[in-house]
């Protein structure tokens, strides 16, 4: 079946940072690709996404770029800052109404 | 209003009590979405109402009772729970044709006692 495997935390950088957090998928057909972000206390935000392959989606300095060949959609990010200290989700959606998450990685940013 | 609200944020309950959650969104959007997330978890799908009828229900237990009134609102009924159904209560909401844009609410944290 359909799944996404994502790296295990924690992340701990220090502030500007390069991030990188490591997502591959298994789906068959053409699944669109997001990674979430979930703030302590918070319910999940939608941070980027990519519907096709060779998409590169970006938001708040994050960018990942969905890599068929690889079946992978990486998470990277420049600099980060200690505001970006959350749990990150990769997900794929194969059409309908189902999600598919990864276990989240959790990112601690130090000062 | 690109929001979805949910009530309350906190919520003790027994296990004889009956309580329910409440999500709403005024975004237009058809689909709402109810999900169960453990601590350092990612969310379970439980329940996904489309233009107000029950299309997916993940084999929930009938303590855990859905429902949705109207476009905007989601409520879950809550009876007879056990306390390994402490989680957090997460409602989500999408676009009409768009089901992979989820817009979650803050969530409800609820212990059962």
């Amino acid at each position: 079946g359909d799944s996404v495997t994502q790296m295990e935390g924690p992340v701990t950088l220090s502030e500007e940072a390069c991030l990188t957090i490591n997502c591959t998928y298994t789906a068959t057909g053409y699944p669109s690709l997001f990674w979430y972000v979930q703030y302590p206390g918070e319910g999940l935000q939608l941070l980027l996404k990519a519907t096709k392959a060779d998409d590169k989606g970006s938001n708040k300095g994050f960018e990942a770029t969905y890599r068929k060949e690889t079946t992978s959609f990486h998470l990277e990010k420049g600099s980060v800052q200690v505001s970006d200290s959350a749990v990150y989700f990769c997900a794929l959606d194969t059409g309908g109404f189902k999600t598919i998450f990864g276990a989240g990685t959790r990112l601690f940013v130090k000062a | 209003d690109t929001e979805v609200t949910q009530t309350p944020k906190h919520l003790v309950m027994g296990m004889t009590n009956k309580k329910s959650l409440k999500c709403e969104q005024h975004m237009g959007h058809r689909a709402m979405y109810w999900y169960k997330q453990k601590a350092k978890k990612p969310p379970e799908l439980m329940f996904v109402y489309s233009y107000e009828k029950l299309s997916i229900n993940e084999s929930v237990p009938s303590r855990f009772s859905p429902e949705c009134p109207n476009s905007s609102l989601l409520n879950l009924h809550l009876h007879a729970l056990q306390p390994e159904d402490s989680a957090l209560y997460l409602c989500a909401s999408s676009p009409p044709g768009q089901a992979y844009e989820q817009y979650f609410g803050p969530g409800t944290r609820l212990t059962v006692t």
